[in-house]
């Protein structure tokens, strides 16, 4: 079975710092990789996704995340944060093989001040 | 277009009372999930449904059942209520299941809180 670990639990950041969140996975097969966030008070929404192609991958409000298979790993970056960006991420995986579900990472709380 | 519905959005339960969270969507999705939320535990799969018809138990199943009543609509039962069930439950659906679920990123409701004396 697949499992995601996100190495920090909280992030303090000033604004225009940048930012990168780690997030590792276990699997021996192919993967589909998200990026979720929850704004507080929020449910989640999709950040980013990869499946195949271009290993660097683009969503919104400025963040990429970069696919490194050797290192099975799916990091979230972005130059810039803002106060906006202040929430909660999780990385998430699931498995490219029939009747498989989203498994997520326990998550990374990030907090941004002005 | 509302997307992924829950009811109720709250809820307090004494400790062996039963209940029932609805969930629908409106997106005519194949798949269907029931996730929790707890503070430093991320999100776990409870159970999902990859299509109507079928279920599959998830991280953690124990102390709930699920129904697929149709292809709108997923359901999740606590039969006894436990103090550990208190959580934030999500419900959330997907476009394809089963074997193309890697082009099917979640759609999510807005949860439940609920809450076990």
């Amino acid at each position: 079975a697949q499992s995601v670990s996100q190495h920090n639990h909280h992030v303090i950041l000033s604004e225009a710092a940048s930012l990168e969140l780690g997030c590792n996975y276990s699997y021996g097969g192919t993967v589909n990789l998200f990026w979720y966030v929850q704004y507080p008070g929020q449910h989640l929404q999709l950040l980013l996704k990869y499946f195949s192609g271009d290993p660097l991958v683009k969503g919104i409000k400025g963040f990429e995340a970069e696919f490194i298979k050797s290192k099975f790993s799916f990091n979230l970056r972005k130059p810039s944060v803002q106060w906006s960006d202040t929430a909660e991420y999780f990385c998430a995986v699931n498995a490219r093989q029939a009747g498989t579900a989203l498994i997520f990472g326990k998550g990374t709380t990030l907090s941004v001040s002005s | 277009n509302a997307g992924v519905t829950q009811t109720p959005k709250f809820q307090v339960l004494k400790t062996g009372q039963s209940m029932t969270l609805q969930c629908a969507q409106d997106m005519n999705h194949n798949s269907m999930y029931w996730y929790r939320q707890d503070p430093g535990m991320g999100l776990r799969l409870i159970y999902y449904s990859a299509s109507e018809g079928t279920t599959d138990k998830g991280e953690v199943p124990n102390g709930y059942n699920v129904s697929r009543l149709n292809k709108r609509e997923f359901s999740l039962r606590l039969e006894s209520a436990a103090p550990s069930q208190t959580s934030v439950y999500f419900c959330a659906s997907s476009e394809l299941g089963g074997g193309s679920s890697y082009n099917s990123p979640l759609h999510f409701g807005n949860g439940t809180r609920l809450t076990v004396t």
